[in-house]
């Protein structure tokens, strides 16, 4: 079955600590997403990448990273600079960016932070 | 004004309802207009999508955009209690780059009473 696969499903942290967010695909899509999404708020977009080694800011991303080293993974790390981590963690791919209109979702990753 | 306005609900109807869910929005260079569904605790999933103005069918789904009054509603027939959720519009225009990036409406909590 092709899909998103996102790891673990809960996830608690202390302040202070970095913690990475695993997002794996298998649909062979090129585009790559991780947003965040807030109780009564829409998904906001932390990051985007294209292609392996690329990858760009979206309308929250500080207090993030990522990286791209390979087309099937996308992972983020929520840094200690993040004030507000608490939030359910959602990534997301699509053909290419062109199509960015068609995006996929995996199931998500809450993360708790006290 | 914010870009996609929706209300969020909640909004419970009995099992067998004509269901409708509505989006507003702003900005005009919107081409692409999507609908999600999401289970509480899941990811968003992908109903349909819809390029410019018109109507699409899938199914007890049907997804209606007026690009004039820059309004767009998903109808769902015979509505059961497994439609219970909350559903998400979203809505993309292109970028100078050639992109698509989605920007979200807040979601609408759906309940069907059985």
């Amino acid at each position: 079955d092709g899909g998103i696969t996102q790891s673990p499903k809960y996830l608690f942290r202390k302040e202070g600590q970095n913690v990475t967010l695993s997002c794996e695909q298998n649909l062979n899509h090129d585009a790559m997403y991780w947003y965040r999404q807030d109780p009564g708020q829409g998904l906001r977009l932390i990051y985007y990448s294209q292609i392996v080694n690329d990858f760009q800011k979206g309308d929250i991303a500080e207090g993030y990273s990522v990286s791209r080293e390979k087309k099937e993974s996308f992972p983020l790390t929520v840094t200690s600079a993040q004030k507000n981590p608490t939030a359910f963690y959602l990534c997301a791919s699509s053909m290419s960016l062109g199509q960015g209109y068609e995006q996929y979702f995996g199931p998500g990753t809450r993360l708790t932070v006290t | 004004q914010k870009e996609v306005e929706q209300d969020p609900g909640p909004l419970s109807v009995p099992e067998g309802a004509i269901v409708s869910l509505n989006c507003t929005y702003s900005n005009s260079a919107f081409q692409y207009f999507m609908w999600y569904r999401q289970y509480s605790r899941k990811g968003p999933e992908l109903l349909m999508y819809t390029y410019s103005s018109g109507n699409k069918e899938d199914g007890r789904f049907t997804a209606q955009v007026d690009k004039s009054s820059k309004y767009i509603s998903l109808f769902i027939r015979d509505s059961q209690p497994s439609d219970s959720a909350t559903y998400l519009c979203a809505m993309s225009a292109r970028s100078g780059a050639g992109s698509y990036q989605l920007t979200f409406g807040k979601g609408t909590k759906l309940s069907v009473i059985p």
